[in-house]
């Protein structure tokens, strides 16, 4: 059975904290993927990855940086956070078409 | 640009009868993938059916069923029989390939379905 998992369901920071979110899948996929879903936006992509160490801009990466060190491995970081960056947050990962999702992260700055 | 249009914020359907969900999109490019995903009150997205560009039939999954008008720029999902457990929210998304074998989604805004028993 494909398995994305994320680190945390719920996750609670402060203004000015270094946040990382993790994201782990089991299906040798290249393609990695990072999302914020914000009520009437529906899913907007952050950053994507589609091989080790390679990384591309979606369409809203102010504020964000990623990192993928193991094919398996896709790290999203909030060098500080603040609180506009209060969303649930989703990776997928895709070998194609289809993307995977994981169960998502609810962060919340305070 | 792309972009994908859901026009309904909430619909309501009876248990046991059909219900359509709407979604248009704009895209100029000739190669594209549309899909349905399902996301329950615990945040997990759920695939549901895929339509791509050059299918000439429309795509069906068990109840689920797209309505794929591409001169109108429709992918409509279509739910038989509904059920209790279909109430949830529900995207729809393009995709858009790139030469490296990846795409990227393009989502809606979402339509939140409640089914009444």
């Amino acid at each position: 059975d494909v398995k994305v998992t994320q680190s945390s369901r719920y996750l609670v920071k402060r203004t000015g904290e270094k946040v990382f979110l993790e994201c782990v899948q089991d299906m040798d996929h290249e393609n990695m993927f990072w999302y914020r879903q914000d009520p009437g936006l529906g899913l907007r992509l952050i950053y994507f990855s589609y091989d080790v160490k390679m990384k591309e801009k979606g369409d809203i990466p102010e504020g964000y940086s990623v990192s993928r060190e193991k094919k398996e491995r896709f790290s999203l970081i909030l060098e500080s956070a603040s609180t506009n960056q209060t969303s649930m947050y989703l990776c997928a990962s895709s070998t194609g078409d289809e993307q995977f999702f994981g169960p998502g992260t609810r962060l919340t700055v305070l | 640009a792309q972009k994908i249009t859901q026009t309904q914020p909430g619909m309501f359907v009876q248990e046991k009868e059909a219900v359509t969900l709407d979604c248009t999109y704009d895209t100029s490019d000739p190669s594209y993938g549309l899909f349905w995903y399902k996301q329950p009150s615990s945040g997990e997205m759920i695939f549901l059916i895929y339509q791509g560009s050059y299918d000439q039939q429309n795509a069906t999954e068990g109840r689920y069923s797209l309505n794929f008008q591409k001169a109108r720029k429709s992918a409509n999902l279509v739910i038989s029989a509904s059920q209790l457990g279909d109430s949830a929210m529900y995207f729809c998304a393009m995709s858009r390939s790139f030469s490296g074998g990846y795409n990227k989604l393009i989502f809606g805004a979402g339509t939140r379905l409640a089914v009444h028993p």
